[in-house]
């Protein structure tokens, strides 16, 4: 069975704060990925990264940054110096090959709330 | 870029009505997948398709059905409308049918159940 656990399900920080979203997945397979969506108060899903499970290498790209540890089936999000924009509900998910292994399985969200 | 387009974007319906909604893909994306999203909660799948077939299928109610074209585009039967039906339907397409593909989400049907 698959499974995706976003602990904090709201948080709330002011402008330039940096603000860490964490995810934690159980999965039996070995091959996998892991994405993280955006889901702004318009309410469409925006894909911000997908990563392999072969592949530690933590990324940055501009405000954004991703920590992938296997030890610890985590993969935590990011934001830097976060502006009202950044506003929005964030989902973790999961793809593997065992069960159904085209559906994406979902984190229940953490909505972010940055003040100005 | 192309994205994903779904219509309709908002659609009332009384309850035991019908309603189809439609997803087009992005071009060269032979995948669509089906999640429903209730209010404050994650998307869960419903069902998907790959080169016309279904590939998966997930907690779709048996009041649903949904199929692809040829042109790839794909239809979300919902019959016997219900209450709880009320909720954010999305469309996503992916290349192939890896099933470790990145998924692109439209931007939703907002359905409501009167």
């Amino acid at each position: 069975a698959q499974k995706v656990t976003q602990a904090q399900t709201e948080i709330s920080v002011v402008e330039k704060e940096d603000v860490t979203l964490d995810c934690v997945y159980e999965t039996r397979d070995t091959t996998y990925y892991l994405f993280w969506y955006k889901q702004p108060p318009s309410g469409e899903l925006v894909f911000l990264i997908r990563r392999n499970s072969f592949d530690e290498q933590n990324e940055i790209s501009g405000r954004y940054s991703w920590n992938f540890q296997k030890s610890t089936s985590s993969f935590n999000f990011t934001i830097t110096a976060s502006q009202v924009v950044d506003s929005a509900v964030y989902f973790c998910a999961l793809s593997a090959p065992s069960g159904s292994a085209r559906q994406l399985t979902f984190g229940s969200g953490t909505q972010l709330t940055v003040l100005p | 870029a192309a994205g994903v387009i779904q219509s309709p974007r908002h659609l009332i319906k009384e309850k035991r009505e019908t309603a189809t909604l439609k997803c087009y893909p992005i071009p060269r994306h032979d995948t669509v997948y089906w999640y429903q999203q209730g209010p404050g909660q994650d998307p869960q799948f419903l069902i998907s398709f790959y080169e016309k077939m279904q590939s998966d299928k997930g907690s779709i109610p048996d009041r649903f059905s949904a199929q692809q074209f040829s042109d790839y585009h794909s239809e979300l039967n919902m019959s016997s409308l219900e209450l709880g039906d009320s909720a954010l339907y999305f469309c996503a397409s992916s290349p192939g049918l890896a099933g470790l593909e990145t998924q692109y989400f439209g931007p939703g049907t907002r359905l409501l159940v009167l």
